[in-house]
């Protein structure tokens, strides 16, 4: 039963465009959202939160949007680097906090120079 | 810079023997969970431990896999017998509140032949 889902396993974007990562949730007590940044053999490194009283967090080129009625949130990067190419997991938990996150599968994202 | 160490990094072994997996978190953090990581799931969740107390262990196959923390500096993950299915990274994370972000060491890539 997966309750964070990120359905697309991999996107490719333009250098300079804006990458658009989305994540679906079907459990309506989670309230506090992450997003994960992993490059390969290193452990995923955090990117930026949101809390479910909030609908966008922005962290320079990075930001969170919240949907709450539709139980989806997207992460959006403008403008897209070389850089940040990797793999975006999207996380949420109960209640505000990190403790046990509940991961999505991850998003391959590549940024084509 | 303070990081989340994890040893061995990489680890073959064949079936039915035991694997031990170590972790040394940042100094000062009082939670630490273990999660594994595969294609199909992402990261999943196996234990978590706060203040060295065993808070949840559902995620783990109970009848091969265990999860102590001997003292503040070390978590171990042992399985035994390992099954290729074990086959995964496993990462381990420490964080220090409910503020603040989980850090993720780089991992163990466990291979049961």
């Amino acid at each position: 039963d997966q309750q964070v889902k990120q359905n697309s396993p991999s996107l490719s974007v333009q250098e300079g465009r804006i990458s658009i990562l989305n994540c679906d949730y079907t459990n309506s007590m989670f309230d506090y959202f992450l997003w994960y940044k992993k490059y390969p053999a290193e452990g995923p490194t955090f990117l930026i939160s949101i809390s479910s009283i909030k609908d966008k967090n922005e962290d320079g080129r990075f930001t969170v949007f919240l949907n709450k009625s539709a139980k989806h949130l997207s992460l959006h990067i403008v403008p897209s680097q070389p850089g940040d190419s990797a793999v975006y997991f999207c996380a949420a938990s109960i209640p505000f906090g990190n403790e046990k996150l509940t991961f999505g599968t991850g998003t391959r994202l590549t940024i084509i120079p | 810079d303070a990081r989340v160490t994890q040893t061995p990094r990489h680890k073959v072994t064949e079936m039915g023997q035991e694997v031990t997996m170590r972790c040394q978190p940042i100094l000062g953090h009082n939670t630490v969970f273990w999660y594994r990581q595969t294609m199909m799931q992402g990261l999943e969740l196996l234990a978590y431990f706060r203040n060295r107390a065993p808070l949840d262990d559902s995620g783990m196959p109970k009848d091969r896999f265990s999860a102590e923390m001997p003292d503040a500096t070390l978590a171990t993950l042992k399985i035994q017998p390992s099954e290729p299915r074990d086959s995964a990274v496993y990462f381990c994370a420490s964080g220090f509140d409910e503020s603040s972000p989980l850090h993720f060491g780089n991992g163990t890539r466990l291979t049961v032949t």
